[in-house]
Protein backbone atom coordinates (compact mmCIF):
# COMPACT_ATOMS: atom_id res chain seq x y z
CA UNK A 1 0.00 0.00 0.00
CA UNK A 2 1.27 3.67 -0.63
CA UNK A 3 1.13 6.31 2.04
CA UNK A 4 1.88 9.82 1.67
CA UNK A 5 3.64 11.97 4.83
CA UNK A 6 3.64 15.99 4.64
CA UNK A 7 5.95 17.01 7.68
CA UNK A 8 4.15 20.08 9.00
CA UNK A 9 0.56 20.78 8.98
CA UNK A 10 1.54 24.69 9.16
CA UNK A 11 4.19 26.44 8.15
CA UNK A 12 4.57 30.18 8.02
CA UNK A 13 7.33 31.82 6.46
CA UNK A 14 7.54 35.64 5.74
CA UNK A 15 7.35 37.70 2.39
CA UNK A 16 10.46 36.86 0.25
CA UNK A 17 11.63 34.70 2.56
CA UNK A 18 12.15 30.53 0.94
CA UNK A 19 9.33 28.24 1.02
CA UNK A 20 10.39 24.15 1.86
CA UNK A 21 7.06 22.09 2.24
CA UNK A 22 8.16 18.35 2.93
CA UNK A 23 6.47 15.08 1.59
CA UNK A 24 7.30 11.84 1.87
CA UNK A 25 5.81 8.83 0.24
CA UNK A 26 5.98 5.33 0.70
CA UNK A 27 5.14 2.97 -2.20
CA UNK A 28 5.93 -0.72 -3.64
CA UNK A 29 6.48 0.59 -7.32
CA UNK A 30 8.48 3.23 -8.66
CA UNK A 31 5.40 6.18 -8.13
CA UNK A 32 3.94 9.39 -9.80
CA UNK A 33 3.95 12.48 -7.70
CA UNK A 34 2.03 15.26 -7.79
CA UNK A 35 1.55 18.31 -5.49
CA UNK A 36 -1.58 20.20 -5.80
CA UNK A 37 -2.67 23.79 -4.15
CA UNK A 38 -6.31 24.70 -2.43
CA UNK A 39 -6.80 28.41 -2.25
CA UNK A 40 -9.66 28.92 0.09
CA UNK A 41 -12.86 27.71 -0.48
CA UNK A 42 -11.16 26.02 -3.66
CA UNK A 43 -11.32 23.43 -5.15
CA UNK A 44 -7.30 21.84 -5.54
CA UNK A 45 -5.30 22.77 -8.63
CA UNK A 46 -2.21 20.91 -9.68
CA UNK A 47 1.15 22.60 -9.21
CA UNK A 48 3.11 19.84 -10.52
CA UNK A 49 4.07 16.24 -11.21
CA UNK A 50 7.06 14.31 -11.35
CA UNK A 51 6.54 11.45 -14.51
CA UNK A 52 10.09 9.71 -14.41
CA UNK A 53 11.78 11.69 -16.91
CA UNK A 54 13.51 14.03 -14.74
CA UNK A 55 14.46 14.48 -11.08
CA UNK A 56 13.78 17.87 -10.44
CA UNK A 57 10.51 19.20 -11.83
CA UNK A 58 8.94 22.62 -12.31
CA UNK A 59 5.62 23.71 -12.01
CA UNK A 60 3.26 26.68 -11.79
CA UNK A 61 3.65 29.99 -9.70
CA UNK A 62 7.51 29.71 -9.44
CA UNK A 63 7.27 26.05 -7.31
CA UNK A 64 9.09 22.98 -8.17
CA UNK A 65 10.33 19.98 -6.46
CA UNK A 66 12.92 17.19 -6.42
CA UNK A 67 12.13 13.46 -6.61
CA UNK A 68 14.90 11.73 -4.36
CA UNK A 69 14.26 7.95 -4.68
CA UNK A 70 17.05 7.29 -2.09
CA UNK A 71 14.94 9.38 0.74
CA UNK A 72 12.15 8.40 -0.92
CA UNK A 73 11.34 12.20 -0.63
CA UNK A 74 9.55 15.06 -3.19
CA UNK A 75 9.72 18.31 -1.07
CA UNK A 76 8.14 21.36 -2.42
CA UNK A 77 10.12 24.86 -2.61
CA UNK A 78 9.94 28.15 -4.06
CA UNK A 79 12.87 30.59 -3.72
CA UNK A 80 10.61 33.34 -2.44
CA UNK A 81 7.24 33.63 -0.83
CA UNK A 82 4.72 35.95 -2.04
CA UNK A 83 1.64 36.76 0.19
CA UNK A 84 -0.74 35.02 -2.71
CA UNK A 85 1.15 31.62 -1.71
CA UNK A 86 -0.82 31.22 1.61
CA UNK A 87 -2.75 28.38 0.87
CA UNK A 88 -3.16 24.45 1.58
CA UNK A 89 -0.77 22.19 -0.50
CA UNK A 90 -1.17 18.40 -0.66
CA UNK A 91 1.24 16.27 -1.99
CA UNK A 92 -0.25 13.31 -3.46
CA UNK A 93 1.08 9.55 -5.01
CA UNK A 94 -0.17 7.62 -7.61
CA UNK A 95 0.61 3.61 -7.78
CA UNK A 96 1.77 2.73 -11.55
CA UNK A 97 -0.02 -0.57 -10.80
CA UNK A 98 -3.20 1.22 -9.33
CA UNK A 99 -4.79 3.25 -12.02
CA UNK A 100 -5.55 6.72 -11.93
CA UNK A 101 -5.98 7.01 -7.85
CA UNK A 102 -4.32 9.54 -6.27
CA UNK A 103 -3.29 8.91 -2.43
CA UNK A 104 -2.94 12.47 -0.37
CA UNK A 105 -0.87 13.52 2.41
CA UNK A 106 -2.97 15.96 5.20
CA UNK A 107 -1.91 18.98 3.78
CA UNK A 108 0.19 21.70 4.84
CA UNK A 109 -1.40 25.07 5.27
CA UNK A 110 1.69 28.02 4.24
CA UNK A 111 1.37 31.10 5.89
CA UNK A 112 2.89 33.90 4.77
CA UNK A 113 3.72 37.00 6.90
CA UNK A 114 4.51 40.80 5.15
CA UNK B 1 -14.11 26.02 -21.97
CA UNK B 2 -14.59 22.70 -19.87
CA UNK B 3 -14.99 22.28 -16.37
CA UNK B 4 -15.79 20.50 -14.03
CA UNK B 5 -19.43 21.26 -11.64
CA UNK B 6 -20.42 20.41 -8.14
CA UNK B 7 -24.02 21.32 -6.72
CA UNK B 8 -25.06 22.05 -4.41
CA UNK B 9 -22.25 24.20 -3.21
CA UNK B 10 -23.59 23.89 0.80
CA UNK B 11 -26.15 21.84 1.84
CA UNK B 12 -27.52 21.32 5.74
CA UNK B 13 -29.17 18.14 6.11
CA UNK B 14 -31.27 16.15 9.45
CA UNK B 15 -29.46 12.68 10.12
CA UNK B 16 -31.07 9.60 8.52
CA UNK B 17 -32.09 11.62 5.19
CA UNK B 18 -31.21 10.93 1.58
CA UNK B 19 -28.59 13.31 -0.03
CA UNK B 20 -27.45 12.99 -3.65
CA UNK B 21 -24.45 15.97 -4.62
CA UNK B 22 -23.87 16.02 -8.49
CA UNK B 23 -21.23 16.23 -10.48
CA UNK B 24 -20.89 16.84 -13.89
CA UNK B 25 -17.73 17.49 -16.27
CA UNK B 26 -17.48 18.58 -20.13
CA UNK B 27 -14.14 17.33 -20.83
CA UNK B 28 -15.15 14.22 -21.55
CA UNK B 29 -13.18 12.22 -19.31
CA UNK B 30 -13.53 8.77 -18.76
CA UNK B 31 -12.58 8.63 -14.80
CA UNK B 32 -14.25 10.08 -12.24
CA UNK B 33 -13.49 10.16 -8.52
CA UNK B 34 -15.12 11.29 -5.05
CA UNK B 35 -12.75 12.75 -2.47
CA UNK B 36 -13.91 13.80 0.97
CA UNK B 37 -11.97 16.28 2.31
CA UNK B 38 -11.56 16.19 6.66
CA UNK B 39 -8.69 18.15 8.70
CA UNK B 40 -5.91 16.50 9.12
CA UNK B 41 -6.53 13.52 7.00
CA UNK B 42 -6.18 15.17 3.42
CA UNK B 43 -8.43 14.14 0.97
CA UNK B 44 -9.74 10.69 1.05
CA UNK B 45 -11.17 8.25 -1.72
CA UNK B 46 -14.72 7.70 -1.41
CA UNK B 47 -15.82 6.27 -5.19
CA UNK B 48 -14.32 6.19 -8.63
CA UNK B 49 -15.38 4.97 -12.09
CA UNK B 50 -13.72 4.22 -15.23
CA UNK B 51 -16.27 4.51 -17.36
CA UNK B 52 -20.34 4.36 -17.78
CA UNK B 53 -21.51 1.37 -16.11
CA UNK B 54 -18.04 1.06 -13.96
CA UNK B 55 -17.93 2.34 -9.94
CA UNK B 56 -15.53 0.97 -7.56
CA UNK B 57 -15.29 1.49 -4.20
CA UNK B 58 -12.50 3.92 -2.51
CA UNK B 59 -11.18 3.69 1.05
CA UNK B 60 -13.97 5.62 2.63
CA UNK B 61 -16.94 3.81 1.16
CA UNK B 62 -19.18 2.84 3.55
CA UNK B 63 -22.73 4.78 3.72
CA UNK B 64 -22.08 5.93 0.33
CA UNK B 65 -22.94 5.25 -3.51
CA UNK B 66 -22.21 6.10 -7.39
CA UNK B 67 -24.23 5.35 -10.37
CA UNK B 68 -22.42 6.75 -13.53
CA UNK B 69 -25.10 6.17 -16.86
CA UNK B 70 -23.29 8.94 -18.52
CA UNK B 71 -19.66 9.77 -19.25
CA UNK B 72 -20.24 13.36 -18.05
CA UNK B 73 -22.08 12.71 -14.60
CA UNK B 74 -21.03 10.64 -11.09
CA UNK B 75 -24.00 11.60 -8.64
CA UNK B 76 -22.91 10.77 -5.30
CA UNK B 77 -25.43 9.19 -2.78
CA UNK B 78 -25.84 9.12 1.26
CA UNK B 79 -28.12 6.82 1.60
CA UNK B 80 -28.71 7.56 5.37
CA UNK B 81 -26.61 10.63 6.38
CA UNK B 82 -24.88 10.64 9.68
CA UNK B 83 -23.00 13.47 11.84
CA UNK B 84 -19.98 11.33 10.92
CA UNK B 85 -20.35 12.25 6.91
CA UNK B 86 -20.19 16.10 7.49
CA UNK B 87 -17.28 17.10 5.37
CA UNK B 88 -16.25 18.65 1.92
CA UNK B 89 -16.83 16.60 -0.80
CA UNK B 90 -14.57 16.80 -3.76
CA UNK B 91 -15.55 15.51 -7.07
CA UNK B 92 -12.60 15.08 -9.95
CA UNK B 93 -12.03 13.75 -13.13
CA UNK B 94 -8.89 12.19 -15.67
CA UNK B 95 -8.48 11.46 -19.05
CA UNK B 96 -7.11 7.76 -19.17
CA UNK B 97 -4.17 8.08 -21.04
CA UNK B 98 -1.29 4.76 -21.81
CA UNK B 99 1.98 5.62 -19.84
CA UNK B 100 0.55 7.83 -17.41
CA UNK B 101 0.35 10.02 -15.19
CA UNK B 102 -3.29 11.36 -15.28
CA UNK B 103 -3.87 14.70 -13.84
CA UNK B 104 -7.10 15.20 -11.64
CA UNK B 105 -9.11 18.17 -12.00
CA UNK B 106 -11.32 18.98 -9.49
CA UNK B 107 -14.26 20.61 -9.18
CA UNK B 108 -15.12 23.52 -6.09
CA UNK B 109 -16.26 21.20 -3.43
CA UNK B 110 -19.74 20.47 -1.95
CA UNK B 111 -19.85 21.47 1.91
CA UNK B 112 -22.44 18.92 3.71
CA UNK B 113 -23.43 19.44 6.94
CA UNK B 114 -25.71 16.93 9.05
CA UNK B 115 -27.22 17.76 12.11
Amino acid sequence: AQSVTQLGSHVSVSEGALVLLRCNYSSSVPPYLFWYVQYPNQGLQLLLKYTSAATLVKGINGFEAEFKKSETSFHLTKPSAHMSDAAEYFCAVSDRNAGNMLTFGGGTRLMVKP
Amino acid sequence: DAEITQSPRHKITETGRQVTLACHQTWNHNNMFWYRQDLGHGLRLIHYSYGVQDTNKGEVSDGYSVSRSNTEDLPLTLESAASSQTSVYFCASSESTSGGPDTQYFGPGTRLTVL
